[in-house]
């Protein structure tokens, strides 16, 4: 298996730009979990899934970020507009719902806005 | 709202030395997760935790439940176990992890 994907790797922009990060989930798995993290405030859950449905989104600092799961392969974390303070790296993570409170992280999307 | 706390913050030995982490919380919960994140970024999960202790290679975590307490030690400590480590509480009927700040950890050869 190819674990979780997240594309891009890296992603620079300036301020005011939409932001698009998309992760790709372990074929399988029905939970899928949104992070960021920063140096400050370290690991922090933005918002996840079960089921492509979500599940708690209080983690989501404000309403210029959005997220979307609109079938079991595939989900997107959107920024529109982007700030300098929302730089961070971006991980995205899955896990089995019943079988497993393992879940297998993707490699981040680091962000840096202008 | 449960607060993880992990000591050290950074932790220096010397390869070969026997390393402790720690990981209190505030509040109970269903599984303590132990992460390692490499200097690259990636992040992998080591142990999940509901009791006792589990040991995997030279990696041994434990938990006190009643003690609001877990511990990851590494044996015979390598230069490639250098990682910041991090601890991550599930409270109790949720399904949401909340993260400790995490412990660097370096290992002079």
């Amino acid at each position: 298996d190819a674990g979780v994907i997240q594309s891009p790797r890296h992603e620079v922009t300036e301020m005011g730009q939409e932001v698009t990060l998309r992760c790709k989930p372990i074929s399988g798995h029905n939970s899928l979990f949104w992070y960021r993290q920063t140096m400050m405030r370290g690991l922090e859950l933005l918002i996840y899934f079960n089921n492509n449905v979500p599940i708690d989104d209080s983690g989501m600092p404000e309403d210029r970020f959005s997220a979307k799961m609109p079938n079991a392969s595939f989900s997107t974390l959107k920024i529109q507009p982007s700030e300098p303070r929302d730089s961070a790296v971006y991980f995205c993570a899955s896990s089995h719902l019943r079988l497993s409170d393992t879940q297998y992280f993707g490699p981040g999307t680091r962000l840096t806005v202008l | 709202k449960n607060e993880v706390e992990q000591s050290p913050q950074n932790l220096t030995a010397q390869e070969g030395e026997f390393i402790t982490i720690n990981c209190s919380y505030s509040v109970g919960i269903s599984a303590l997760h132990w992460l390692q994140q490499h200097p690259g970024g990636g992040i992998v999960s080591l142990f999940m935790l509901s009791s006792g202790k589990k040991k995997h290679g030279r990696l041994i975590a434990t938990i006190n439940i009643q003690e609001k307490h877990s511990s990851l030690h590494i044996t015979a400590s390598h230069p490639r176990d250098s990682a910041v480590y991090i601890c991550a509480v599930k409270n109790q009927g949720a399904q949401k992890l909340v993260f400790g700040q995490g412990t660097r950890l370096t290992i002079n050869p």
